[in-house]
């Protein structure tokens, strides 16, 4: 049972280009979650979809950032007019409900780098 | 608000010392799950442990322990003659009640040296 994959491992954007980060969760996990980790910071929680749903987005910025969980295939992250800013460790987790406060699973991240 | 406070942002330690990571958290929740992860190095998020409020006991893995107190909202955690492999960041968290959206205190550094 492979765990929740992440790719790329490593993307590399030129400020104004747009990054796509894609996180395949755990089989069998309807539940997605993406946080960011700025340098020398913690996690910090950004959005949790369901499968064809944004259930909250509390933490995405305004603007430039937009995620979505299709019926099929992996949930992505996308940020357009990437700048120095969002360069930062993408993490994706998943988990199977939201009762009882299921452990969720990490991804290995996607490390951003924008130049 | 959530809120989940480590204050040492950077212990070092000489190998086989013992070293306790603080948490101090908030929650408004009568009722929640507190979480450990490790982040090594190489950078990925290794959970640790989930311990549900309900149950204060002290908790022992290996060199592992966690110490839960309800009263002082907070889930110490302590490594036990220390190894260089436990060299890593270390995250406490506690979860959104609506979800498994997780606050993360913002980190300790542990360097263990040999």
């Amino acid at each position: 049972n492979a765990g929740v994959m992440q790719n790329p491992r490593h993307l590399v954007r030129r400020r104004g280009q747009e990054a796509r980060l894609r996180c395949s969760p755990m089989k069998g996990h309807s539940h997605v979650y993406w946080y960011r980790q700025l340098p020398e910071e913690g996690l910090k929680f950004m959005v949790y979809l369901q499968k064809e749903n944004i259930i909250d987005e509390s933490g995405m910025p305004k603007e430039r950032f937009s995620a979505e969980f299709p019926k099929e295939g992996p949930s992505i992250l996308r940020i357009q007019q990437v700048v120095r800013g969002d360069s930062a460790a993408y993490f994706c987790a998943s988990s199977p409900s939201v009762q009882g406060n299921t452990e969720a699973f990490f991804g290995q991240g996607t490390r951003l780098t924008v130049v | 608000a959530q809120k989940v406070t480590q204050a040492q942002t950077e212990i070092s330690v000489v190998e086989k010392e013992d070293v306790t990571l603080d948490c101090v958290y908030e929650t408004r929740d009568t009722t929640y799950y507190l979480f450990w992860y490790k982040q090594p190095p190489s950078g990925e998020l290794v959970f640790l442990i989930r311990r549900n409020s309900f149950d204060e006991q002290n908790e022992i893995s290996g060199r592992y322990s966690w110490n839960f107190q309800k009263s002082t909202s907070s889930f110490n955690f302590t490594i036990t003659a220390s190894q260089v492999v436990d060299s890593a960041v270390y995250f406490c968290a506690l979860p959104h009640d609506a979800g498994n959206m997780l606050t993360f205190g913002g980190g300790t550094r542990l360097m263990v040296k040999p």
